[in-house]
């Protein structure tokens, strides 16, 4: 199998304080992992992609420094929202690839965050 | 630029049949089709690449149209668990970034 987790699954924090989300592949190693942003009722927005080892690779609109990701091992990926305000609220998912050609390049995602800030 | 679903939303009685369309304004290298439920994260459902090669489920099907930049979903004898959105990724150049579709929502009926 291919299985990605995430942790945690449900937070709710203040305003203004910061929230590390972590994205793990369990059983393989992740060449490149993902990370997805979710409102509702709305598609899936890529934000940014992420090597192991090196600066990750962020969409356009999206702030590197308001959304911190961490690359540190093959296996776990970081995305650290900074001072969040109430509208980053949203669903944070993460994915990643075996890097296989047997793959096609599939995306394993993880079970998502949902991230509320009061 | 975001691929276009049609339809947006769509009501099927169980056991009837529905196609889900993927409109892309890019050249692709492939597609990838996922479920999704309310709450939770995407299901893989198909992936059809550029030049005929696919992987998916047994139970369903697609078809993906290279000249066009467009791709198909079948949905055949539709059951209650295949109610949910479903969403099209399109990647461009075979760098695994996915750009996924406006999306279809499914509601299955008894």
């Amino acid at each position: 199998g291919a299985v990605v987790s995430q942790h945690p699954s449900r937070v709710i924090c203040k305003s203004g304080t910061s929230v590390k989300i972590e994205c793990r592949s369990l059983d393989f190693q992740a060449t490149t992992m993902f990370w997805y942003r979710q409102f509702p009722k709305q598609s899936l927005m890529l934000m940014a992609t992420s090597n192991e080892g090196s600066k990750a690779t962020y969409e356009q609109g999206v702030e590197k420094d308001k959304f911190l990701i961490n690359h540190a091992s093959l296996t776990l990926s970081t995305l650290t929202v900074t001072s969040a305000h109430p509208e980053d609220s949203s669903f944070y998912i993460c994915s990643a690839t075996k890097g296989s050609r047997s793959d096609y390049n599939e995306q394993f995602f993880g079970p998502g965050t949902r991230l509320t800030v009061l | 630029q975001q691929p276009v679903q049609s339809p947006q939303a769509v009501i099927l009685r169980e056991g009837e049949d529905a196609v889900i369309n993927c409109s892309s304004s890019k050249a692709l290298y492939s597609v990838h089709w996922y479920r999704q439920k309310h709450g939770e994260a995407p299901v893989f459902l198909m992936i059809l690449l550029k030049g005929g090669e696919q992987k998916g489920h047994e139970k369903i099907s697609a078809s993906f149209n290279e000249k066009k930049q467009q791709s198909s979903l079948y949905l055949t004898a539709s059951q209650l668990s295949y109610s949910g959105t479903y969403f099209c990724g399109t990647e461009d150049y075979g760098n695994e970034k996915l750009t996924f579709g406006t999306g279809t929502r499914l509601t299955i009926i008894p």
